[in-house]
């Protein structure tokens, strides 16, 4: 069974261009859930989707919005991009919603700078 | 606000020492998972314990929820540098069943 895909692995961009990063879950999962890491802020919930719906939402700006597709697969997208924004960003899907009834499966992360 | 303090937030030891790792909250929750995470990787789940009290071992490293299921720990016999990594902590709230992260701690075995 394949595991979560990431696309890209890394990105660098410039302050204040927009940037979509895109997340294949594991076949059969509906929900996929965004997280921001960073050394100092450790792991950050953006939000998560399920059946192409936004279930949750952690406290970030509106600068950073999803959405989810009919096959699960899933894109996040930063516009107006901060150097703050520079981080690890973890997708993880699950068969069920809210990630805390079955165990979360993480892709290798795409890895942002911003510039 | 649920929130998770997990302690160290690094530790460097020498291959076959023991050490430990603590996650900790005033608050309850309905069970608690454990991720490791190596460089260029993302999370992978160890273990969750569900039952207050409970203890799970997998091959060296033995977990333990506490019995009032507000803390955590994961205890790690004889390290080899292969666990090398960060640990994570991911608390399930008892309200709103969401996970709650610890901010990680990051273990290096020096061979």
């Amino acid at each position: 069974k394949a595991g979560v895909t990431q696309t890209p692995r890394y990105l660098i961009k410039t302050r204040g261009q927009q940037v979509t990063l895109s997340c294949s879950p594991i076949s059969g999962h509906r929900s996929v859930s965004w997280y921001q890491q960073t050394p100092g802020q450790g792991l950050q919930f953006l939000f998560e989707y399920f059946s192409e719906t936004q279930r949750n939402k952690g406290n970030f700006p509106g600068r950073f919005s999803g959405r989810q597709f009919s096959n699960s697969r899933s894109e996040m997208n930063v516009s107006t991009l901060e150097l703050g924004d520079s981080a690890l960003y973890l997708c993880a899907s699950s068969p069920l919603q809210g990630g805390s009834r079955s165990p979360l499966h993480f892709g290798n992360g795409t890895r942002l700078t911003v510039t | 606000t649920q929130l998770l303090e997990q302690s160290p937030q690094f530790l460097s030891i020498q291959e076959g020492e023991n050490l430990t790792v603590y996650c900790n909250s005033s608050s309850v929750f309905s069970s608690l998972q454990w991720y490791r995470q190596e460089p260029g990787e993302g999370p992978v789940l160890l273990v969750t314990v569900v039952t207050g009290g409970e203890v799970k071992k997998l091959k060296r490293l033995t977990f333990q929820f506490g019995d009032a299921r507000k803390d955590s720990s994961l205890h790690i016999t004889a390290a080899q540098p292969g666990d090398t990594g960060l640990y994570l902590c991911a608390g399930v709230g008892s309200s709103n069943y969401q996970l709650i992260w610890g901010a990680g701690t990051k273990l290096i075995i020096k061979p």
